[in-house]
């Protein structure tokens, strides 16, 4: 299985773009990256996921790099609801496996 | 659509004592996951339903707890006799398909 490495935790002002990245140097050339998002007292939630090319939809975008080696994930204007712990995580054969990840905290 | 529930919310029992989980996944998921997480930490796998067949239970403590997923739907997960260090969340998941999860709100437990 991918191991993944991500920053425990990072701060963002209110109404910023917020960056977080991923690195993922040993996922495999089919496996997805998934960044899924925990926030407190709730299950994990899905937000995006992408193989090769960069992805968008209505909650974030996703940027991998050509290597595949590291992928960061972007929340365009955080809001204070946007405080949570975001993980990142390859997924082969059915199985998510989660690491520590990273706790995003959006301060006004 | 409802989302996956899971009952009950909380439950707090003495060690030794039994306890069960129960899960109604997304209808039309065939695939069903029972997650633990321990605090501060990410969730852990303990098993893997495809339909009513347990594909992956290499995760599960089989010595004292067991799950079920009768006529593929709904699903319990059961532990006995607790034990002080089954304390945690436990999650449950369904999936329409690879990597995109659905997760219930979880069942917190507390044994003392």
């Amino acid at each position: 299985d991918a191991k993944t490495t991500q920053p425990p935790s990072m701060d963002c002002a209110e109404g910023r773009a917020a960056n977080l990245p991923c690195n993922h140097s040993t996922i495999s050339g089919n496996e997805y990256v998934y960044w899924y998002r925990q926030i407190h007292s709730q299950g994990p939630q899905y937000i995006i996921h992408g193989l090769k090319n960069n992805e968008t939809n209505e909650m974030a975008s996703l940027i991998i790099t050509e290597d595949r080696k590291s992928s960061t994930l972007i929340l365009p204007h955080a809001t204070l609801r946007d405080t949570a712990v975001y993980y990142c995580l390859p997924s082969e054969g059915g199985k998510l496996i989660f690491g520590q990840g990273t706790e995003l905290s959006v301060k006004p | 659509e409802a989302g996956v529930v899971q009952s009950p919310r909380y439950k707090i029992i003495e060690k030794k004592q039994p306890v069960a989980f129960w899960c109604n996944p997304i209808s039309g998921h065939n695939t069903l996951y029972w997650y633990r997480q321990n605090l501060g930490q990410g969730p852990e796998l303990l098993i893997r339903y495809e339909n009513e067949e347990a594909v992956d239970d290499s995760q599960l403590p089989k010595d004292r707890f067991s799950a079920e997923r009768l006529k593929g739907v709904d699903s319990t997960l059961k532990i006995q006799p607790a034990e002080l260090g089954d304390s945690a969340v436990y999650l449950c998941a369904s999936s329409p398909r690879q990597g995109v999860f659905y997760f219930g709100a979880g069942t917190r437990l507390s044994v003392l």
